[in-house]
């Protein structure tokens, strides 16, 4: 199994701002996963983030709204860029460990005012 | 493309009472398929999944069986507890690592 840390565990953010949310792994992993799980929703893909290449975003993100980044095989960083209510949000950071499960950290969740 | 189906909730139940919470999954290829579990203000467990077709899973008295002619993936308990209270996503991996989720489905145990 892997242990996932994700900080901050929540926030509340003025409109326009911007905010980084870390995640730290307690062993080397390639593959690293950002979701977001809107209130009351399921999980959505927000991108694929491996080591020493650039993020792969699904439909819908963009990196200039979500821009990651992906410094070495424990730790990522996504950033919710100018952020609006609409961006309220659990946002989870997970990775593929052994037998390809999924490990997810405890989310960050994010208030917008 | 790849989707899960989940049966709404809130499903309501007594303690003790037996368990069915309803997944279908559309997709291409053979997928893997997982039950995880999301307990109140904490991040989501893998509760079991399944590799291939007619593959069991269990953890914890959950169960579920991977029915390829289905395409079903029904999580069931025999007796259900209070500490069981949770919401329950079914999801998938079709090789391309990431996770496609069902909607969830709460469970609510009451003594």
């Amino acid at each position: 199994s892997a242990v996932i840390s994700q900080k901050p565990s929540r926030d509340i953010c003025q409109r326009g701002t911007s905010l980084t949310i870390q995640c730290q792994v307690d062993s080397q992993v390639t593959m690293m996963f950002w979701y977001r799980q809107q209130p009351g929703q399921s999980l959505t893909l927000i991108a694929t983030a491996n080591q020493g290449s650039e993020a792969t975003y699904e439909s819908g993100f963009v990196i200039d709204k979500f821009p990651i980044s992906r410094p070495n095989l424990t730790f990522s960083t996504l950033t919710v860029s100018n952020m609006s209510p609409e961006d309220s949000s659990i946002y989870l950071c997970s990775v593929e460990g052994t037998g390809n499960i999924q490990y997810f950290g405890a989310g960050t969740r994010l208030s917008v005012l | 493309g790849d989707s899960v189906t989940q049966m709404e909730g809130p499903v309501t139940l007594s303690e003790e009472a037996f368990l069915t919470i309803n997944c279908t999954y559309t997709a291409t290829g053979y997928p893997s398929l997982f039950w995880y579990v999301q307990y109140p203000g904490e991040g989501l467990q893998l509760l079991l999944k399944a590799t291939k077709a007619d593959d069991k899973g269990s953890n914890k008295g959950f169960e579920a069986t991977y029915r390829k002619e289905t395409t079903s993936f029904h999580l069931e308990k025999g007796s259900v507890q209070v500490s069981d209270s949770a919401v329950y996503f079914c999801a998938l991996d079709t090789g391309r690592r990431a996770l496609t989720f069902g909607s969830g489905t709460r469970l609510q145990v009451q003594p």
